[in-house]
């Protein structure tokens, strides 16, 4: 299976913050990456997919790239509403895995 | 539009089985690619089984316990599970999208709310 490693597992910031998560492949995914936004009781929300195409209705200040093995969500501005977990996950197989998630909270 | 919505989680002792259904509306159900995926509490996302028209793949944390199943006619996805354990307690959600044809590979666009299951004696 393909393992899917993301860092930091928590990042403290302020509210117009630049923010950036990575997420690390164990072999080429090439672009088939997806990037999801979860809160408390609710389902992940589609964020990313393909490493950098937005997702109809997300806003413009979350951003995707990379390919292969070497991910980045950058948030550029950070908003209150955007206080959440973040995940990355592969695609390219059948057997699809999830990073371990990265909890953004309010410093 | 889109909606996904699964049922029958539940409270249930460890060795027994259950049931989960998900009902999709809002596009062509039989044109797609299922899966379920489960969230065990303060915990992250696990990827469980797939379906297309043509096969169905397992995580091996499940392999050979769990069946998924689905009705196109009924626009819905099953996902059978049998000798249920303490550490299948998760949250329970469909997801449309999966798999690689051609030189193309589909991501989970649409998620359910979510079904929850609970393994305890």
């Amino acid at each position: 299976d393909i393992q899917m490693t993301q860092s930091p597992s928590t990042l403290s910031a302020s509210v117009g913050d630049r923010v950036t998560i990575t997420c690390r492949a164990s072999q080429s995914i090439s672009s088939w990456l997806a990037w999801f936004q979860q809160k408390p009781g609710k389902a992940p929300r589609l964020l990313i997919y393909k490493a950098s195409n937005l997702q109809r209705g997300v806003p413009s200040r979350f951003s995707g790239s990379g390919s292969g093995t070497d991910f980045t969500l950058t948030i550029s501005s950070l908003q209150p509403d955007d206080f959440a977990t973040y995940y990355c996950q592969q695609y390219h197989s059948f057997s699809w895995t999830f990073g371990q998630g990265t909890k953004v909270e309010i410093k | 539009e889109v909606q996904l919505v699964e049922s029958g989680g539940g409270l249930v002792k460890p060795g027994e089985s259950l049931t989960l259904s998900c009902a999709a509306a809002g596009f062509t159900f039989s044109s797609y690619a299922m899966n379920w995926v489960r969230q065990a509490p303060g915990k992250g996302l696990e990827w469980v089984a797939f379906i297309s028209d043509a096969s169905n793949y397992y995580a091996d944390a499940v392999k050979g316990r769990v069946t998924i199943s689905r009705d196109n006619a009924q626009n819905s996805l099953y996902l059978q599970m049998n000798s249920l354990r303490a550490e299948d307690t998760a949250i329970y959600y469909c997801a449309r999208g999966g798999g690689c044809f051609g030189d193309t590979c589909y991501y989970p666009d649409y998620w359910g709310l979510g079904t929850l299951v609970t393994v305890s004696s």
